[in-house]
């Protein structure tokens, strides 16, 4: 089993549209939490942080269930320019430096 | 935000010969950086973490002597593949943790590789 799985997609998604991706994790003592987000042959950035109490920036909601070791990712109203590879990404501890990345999450948003 | 540079951002190299990426911290000191090779369609790897002044640390199934990395200084890790082969043919990226207790990775553009 891998460490973090996630749905590879693609998801195809009309333009306004609300899309959630799913994020299950293994390792029970991960402490830390992110969502980044890849574009095709780029490097990946921060998306955003996911908080125990969960969090929301804009369009984009984050939530996470220690219980069923799974993290979520809600982008509502979708833009084209959301079209990309979402990673979810676990760190084991809280100094950054054990982060296990999962396959990713492709959302193709259409106009 | 903080910015890592990699350089080259793409390499083509004939099969056998060395091809060296250097990964710089632009306006912070990274004592910890991280190196990852993606392959189409797959996830990041971690391949090492290259700690500034001391010897990297490998991951399971990494080469070290195929996979030199050196950390000289607190703003620039090299990764050297050597004698590359075509199955090295790859998407590196490096990373680097802002701050001692820095959790976000900032990433580095990425180089890509093709072996021919």
């Amino acid at each position: 089993r891998k460490e973090v799985e996630q749905d590879p997609g693609p998801f195809n998604v009309p333009e306004g549209a609300t899309v959630a991706f799913n994020c299950t994790y293994s390792n029970s003592a991960s402490q830390s939490f992110f969502w980044y987000r890849q574009d095709c042959r780029k490097e990946p950035k921060l998306l955003m942080s996911v908080y125990s109490s969960g969090n929301e920036d804009g369009r984009f909601t984050a939530q996470l269930n220690r219980a069923s070791q799974y993290i979520s990712l809600l982008i509502r109203d979708s833009k084209l320019s959301d079209s990309a590879t979402y990673l979810c990404v676990v760190d084991r501890n809280n100094a950054g430096n054990m982060l296990t990345f999962g396959g990713g999450t492709r959302l193709m948003v259409k106009p | 935000g903080a910015v890592v540079s990699q350089h080259p951002s793409r390499v083509i190299c004939k099969s056998g010969t060395s091809v060296k990426i250097e990964c710089r911290s632009l306006d912070f000191q990274a004592t910890t950086m991280f190196w990852y090779r993606q392959f189409p369609k797959q996830s990041l790897m971690l391949m090492a973490t290259s700690n500034e002044g001391s010897k990297a640390t490998y991951e399971q199934g990494v080469e070290k002597d195929k996979f030199l990395i050196n950390h000289a200084s607190l703003t620039l890790s090299t990764l050297t593949v050597t004698s590359a082969h075509p199955e090295d043919s790859s998407f590196y990226i490096c990373s680097a943790l802002m701050g001692q207790w820095g959790t976000e990775a900032f990433f580095g553009q990425g180089t890509r590789l093709t072996v021919v």
